[in-house]
């Protein structure tokens, strides 16, 4: 059974930094690309990043390009987001999301259960 | 980026009606269009892909239509697990791009 379990979530001030993880079980991690998707609360979705299954290709959404990086250890089967200078607008409940197996399918077939950041003072 | 913008925002519907939600994509994605359900308090859950594509193990009353600009999804028959937000996401482009969402509620 495909899991995905994200942790790291909680309050942080303005300015401040996070780190969150993505354990992943059930499935060869090492063979999917995989991203980060937000949820502002009682907002919609908003995708926040992707990494390819070697890492060599990484994309961010503008909203977070230059404060957020995306990482990941095929060793451990662990997905990471590390977020920097967060803002109040950076609320939200982050998922992690797998990219589907069939080519050129960039649609997400299984998510976590998310995590929730609350940036504020 | 290009801009999903469906409709309508939220429509209230009876079990055993036909619901449809439109999803329009700024420009031509071809048929890069998924389709999602969420459940309050839970995560997204893939339903259609190819825009019309059903997933594994999603009812058939749930079907997917269009290409281009255009697309449709359509639940044949609501039943009570079915009320829910919709979400249509195109990955024509890298940056992935989410509508706002559809809510369906009961009559």
């Amino acid at each position: 059974e495909v899991q995905l379990v994200e942790s790291g979530g909680g309050l942080v001030q303005p300015g401040g930094s996070l780190r969150l993880s993505c354990a992943a079980s059930g499935f060869t991690f090492s063979s999917y690309s995989m991203n980060w998707v937000r949820q502002a609360p009682g907002k919609g979705l908003e995708w926040v990043s992707y990494i390819s299954s070697s890492s060599s290709t990484i994309y961010y959404a503008d909203s977070v390009k230059g404060r957020f990086t995306i990482s990941r250890d095929n060793a451990k089967n662990s997905l990471y987001l590390q977020m920097n200078s967060l803002r109040a607008e950076d609320t939200a409940v982050y998922y992690c999301a797998r990219d589907s197996s069939i080519p050129a399918g960039y649609f997400f077939d299984y998510w976590g259960q998310g995590t929730l950041v609350t940036v504020s003072s | 980026a290009i801009r999903m913008t469906q409709s309508p925002s939220s429509l209230s519907a009876s079990t055993g009606d036909r619901v449809t939600i439109t999803c329009r994509a700024s420009q031509g994605i071809s048929s890069y269009l998924a389709w999602y359900q969420q459940k309050p308090g839970k995560a997204p859950k893939l339903l259609i892909y190819a825009a019309s594509t059903l997933q594994s193990g999603v009812p058939s009353r749930f079907s997917g239509s269009g290409s281009g600009t255009d697309f449709t999804l359509t639940i044949s028959c609501l039943q009570s697990e079915d009320f829910a937000t919709y979400y249509c996401q195109q990955y024509y482009s890298y940056l992935r791009t989410f509508g706002q969402g559809t809510k369906v509620e009961i009559k």
